[in-house]
């Protein structure tokens, strides 16, 4: 089955900028999704194919998909950005999720 | 705005049938597929499946024994059930909607239900 692999964690000072990244075989010719979700809260959509942004989303947040990795950066981090990360790809119309990333600001 | 809203039982006996229901406000279930997902304690994230409004469906392969997905285009719904369950189903379970354009991601969750299986 397909699998989708982020780092556990992402430690980044307020200001900087942190990149999550999301690893699966040949992941850059489908379409990758990022999603964030704070303790206790559904998750909510950062990201869509690949690089855009719904519109309530900052724009800070910006994402890339290329060969086997899609990366979430997040550029003038905020605390308010401190939650979990999930990367998500469709596989043969099989959803996957990534295995989430902490990020701690 | 369209809102999405989980409801069934808290409590399921392993072994037994969970069985949930996705309400949907606020629009028309159709033009969308609808997922349902589900978060284990302290876990991450897992897609269970999704139902279209033409009643196709595709489930997680390590589910689809145990998984049926249904909808209730009258009723603006759609519910899941999951057969032969174990604590290992205990989880928060979500709902939610995704454009019927491959890579829009699901845009609309709702605030998902906590199921614990146990006797």
């Amino acid at each position: 089955s397909y699998e989708l692999t982020q780092p556990p964690s992402v430690s980044v000072s307020p200001g900087q900028t942190a990149r999550i990244t999301c690893s699966g075989d040949k992941l850059g010719d489908k379409y990758a999704c990022w999603y964030q979700q704070k303790p206790g809260q559904s998750p909510v959509l950062v990201i869509y194919q690949d690089t855009k942004r719904p519109s309530e989303i900052p724009e800070r947040f910006s994402g890339s998909n290329s060969g086997n990795t899609a990366t979430l950066t997040i550029s003038g981090t905020q605390a308010m950005d401190e939650a979990d990360y999930y990367c998500q790809a469709w596989d043969s119309n099989t959803g996957v999720f990534g295995t989430g990333t902490k990020v701690t600001v | 705005q369209m809102q999405l809203q989980e409801s069934g039982p808290g409590l399921v006996q392993p072994s037994e049938t969970l069985s949930l229901t996705c309400s949907v406000s606020g629009g028309s279930i159709s033009s969308y597929s609808w997922n349902w997902i589900r978060q284990p304690p302290g876990k991450g994230l897992e897609w269970i499946g999704y139902i279209l409004y033409s009643g196709d469906t595709n489930f997680n392969p390590s589910l689809k024994s145990r998984v049926t997905i249904s909808i209730d285009t009258s009723k603006n719904q759609f519910s899941l059930k999951l057969s032969s369950v174990t604590a290992a189903d205990t989880a928060v379970y979500f709902c939610a909607r995704e454009v019927m354009v491959r890579g829009y991601g699901m845009d609309v969750w709702g605030q998902g239900t906590t199921v614990t299986v146990s006797s």
